[in-house]
Order: C-alpha cells, then sequence, then structure tokens
C-alpha cells in the first residue's frame, strides 16, 4: 500500500535556529516527491518539488530514494515560516499528502 | 485569472441532507481533485478526474459522488450527509508540475 509518513504532528523552534521536517513515503514506482505549504489564511501551494533541485524561501529537500525519505530542511528559520507542510508524493495524476506538520517559529 | 474557485465557502447541514460543492478552473487544466482535510489526517483524495469526461475513485469516495461538467468544473455531491462528512474540502486543479489549490468549504453536519 501506497503510504506517506510525517512523524511530527507539530514542531516548534526559535527564530535563527535550523528546522527539518521529516517525510517518508512507501510507494510503488518512482514517485515524483513535493512539499506544499499553507500559511494561515493562505490556500495550500507549492513550495518545492525534488527534481527542480532548487531552493525555495531557504528551504531545501534531499531524495534518498535508499531510505524513501524526503526530509526537508531550513538552516535558519523564519517568523513568516510558521505554517503547516505537506509531503506529497505523485504517480501518474494522483498525489497522496501525508498529515502535515504545523511548525511554529518563536521570536 | 481566478484560477481555482470553489463554493461555497462555509455550509451548515443537517444529517441525511444533500448538498453539492462547486468548483471551477480557469487555466485550461484537465485534471481535477477533491481532498477532505482532518486535523491528524491531512489532506485525504476523494475523487480525481484525469480529463474531462473521465473520474476515479481516491482513498476516501464513500458517501461521495462527483461530476466532471467539462473542462472548467468539477463538482462534489453528497447525497445523505453524516456527521464524519464534517471537514474542510478541497477542490485543486494539476497544471505542469504543481497542483492549485481552492481556497477551501468548511463544511459541517449536524
Amino acid at each position: 500500500a501506497q503510504r506517506v509518513t510525517q512523524p511530527e504532528k507539530l514542531l516548534s523552534v526559535f527564530k535563527g535556529a535550523p528546522v527539518e521536517l521529516k517525510c517518508n513515503y512507501s510507494y510503488s514506482g518512482s514517485p515524483e516527491l513535493f512539499w506544499y505549504v499553507q500559511y494561515s489564511r493562505q490556500r495550500l501551494q507549492l513550495l518545492l518539488r525534488h527534481i527542480s533541485r532548487e531552493s525555495i524561501k531557504g528551504f531545501t529537500a534531499d531524495l534518498n530514494k535508499g531510505e524513501t525519505s524526503f526530509h526537508l530542511k531550513k538552516p535558519f528559520a523564519q517568523e513568516e515560516d510558521s505554517a503547516m507542510y505537506y509531503c506529497a508524493p505523485s504517480n501518474d495524476y494522483k498525489l497522496s499528502f501525508g498529515a502535515g506538520t504545523t511548525v511554529t517559529v518563536r521570536a | 485569472n481566478a484560477g481555482v474557485t470553489q463554493t461555497p465557502k462555509f455550509q451548515v447541514l443537517k444529517t441525511g441532507q444533500s448538498m453539492t460543492l462547486q468548483c471551477a478552473q480557469d487555466m485550461n487544466h484537465n485534471s481535477m481533485y477533491w481532498y477532505r482535510q482532518d486535523p491528524g489526517m491531512g489532506l485525504r483524495l476523494i475523487y480525481y478526474s484525469a480529463s474531462e469526461g473521465t473520474t476515479d475513485k481516491g482513498e476516501v469516495p464513500n458517501g461521495y459522488n462527483v461530476s466532471r461538467l467539462n473542462k472548467r468544473e468539477f463538482s462534489l455531491r453528497l447525497e445523505s450527509a453524516a456527521p464524519s462528512q464534517t471537514s474542510v474540502y478541497f477542490c485543486a486543479s494539476k497544471g505542469p508540475g504543481e497542483l492549485f489549490f481552492g481556497e477551501g468549504s468548511r463544511l459541517t453536519v449536524l
């Protein structure tokens, strides 16, 4: 069965501290991997996708096919990073989302 | 450019009532989706439509029906609402490389 696991429901860090959101997946084939973010009172939106290899808003994500993980990292968290983050593997037309991690960055 | 538009934004129903959530996109996307968002469970796919004229079940289709009316519109119907269907519903359409979401519809079933 296809499964996405985000083990941390809540993550609280101080401004300027590193933050890492874990994502593990169990998926057939070679899914494409995404991170989506939902800021307060805004729509869900794409943060980054693994094939683009970009750093968006200081975030990066490393795909480890051996461990089937796609952890999201930022070396220095900012208050505006407070949001809900979803890991999302995709095969064909379907995207599955993890349960989400709520990140709170404190001043 | 409106993107993905959902209506209504809020709705309260009594158990057993029916209702339809409407979704429209103006980006000429082929694929459209309905998700529900529940605390601790993330987003779960209800139904999707890979292209106009086709619909398929997602992870949690029971109690729902969908219609892909045309390329722009994809509606979600609850025939007989149950309290377990209290949730926030999101419609999305798929462009090159990403999903575009609506603002969500908060449904409460009493």
